[in-house]
């Protein structure tokens, strides 16, 4: 069975930093994209960050270029997000997923507030 | 990195059936197709559909997808009650990114 489990989030003062961490058991890990999105209270899914496969390639949301970092560890099935310089706007939950294999984990929330 | 469209809301009966859409442009829609995703309050997303009617084992058949053009579709037969949620679509832009729709709130009558 797939699991992915996200960790890490927590609540943050404006400028401060997090690294969100994502476990993944059940599939080849190594071997998909993995990808983390956002969703806001009330508001619609939004793509954050996506790794390739062999760690070849990251892509960013605009918003978050230049203060967020997508990495992976394929030896020990972990996808991290390291966040920093985080506003206000940042304020969502946090889903680590496969989106074309349909795997998602619960999610963890990130509060950016002073 | 614009998102793609889709209308904020419908609403049908028990029974009926609905046509969910999901507009983007070449780079997204239009060059690989669109996944579904239906979530309902509380839950993480699930997917429907991928490449466009690719449908994960344990999907109900009542749900299926299609594409014209950049226009992707979701279509529900026989509406049931746990089939109210919100569902998205998100496809992967070629510069890119993936992009999602802004979510249909489908409610059942």
């Amino acid at each position: 069975e797939v699991h992915l489990v996200e960790s890490g989030g927590g609540l943050v003062q404006p400028g401060g930093s997090l690294r969100l961490s994502c476990a993944a058991s059940g599939f080849t890990f190594s071997d998909y994209w993995m990808t983390w999105v956002r969703q806001a209270p009330g508001r619609g899914l939004e793509w954050v960050a996506s790794i390739k496969a062999d760690d070849s390639n990251r892509f960013y949301v605009d918003s978050v270029k230049g203060r967020f970092t997508i990495s992976r560890d394929n030896a020990r099935n972990l996808v991290d997000l390291q966040m920093s310089s985080l506003r206000a706007d940042d304020t969502a939950l946090y889903y680590c997923a496969s989106i074309t294999m349909g795997y998602w984990g619960q999610g963890t929330l990130v509060t950016v507030s002073s | 990195q614009a998102g793609l469209t889709q209308p904020p809301s419908v609403s049908k009966g028990l029974s009926q059936t609905a046509t969910l859409t999901c507009t983007g442009n070449s780079n997204d829609v239009g060059n690989q197709g669109a996944v579904w995703l239906q979530q309902h309050q509380g839950h993480p997303p699930k997917l429907l559909s991928y490449r466009n009617n690719n449908r994960p084992s344990g999907i109900s058949e009542r749900f299926s997808a299609s594409r014209s053009g950049n226009t992707a579709s979701l279509t529900i037969i026989g509406l049931q009650p746990e089939d109210e949620a919100d569902y998205y679509c998100s496809a992967w832009d070629i510069t890119g990114s993936w992009v999602f729709g802004g979510g249909t709130k489908l409610t059942v009558l």
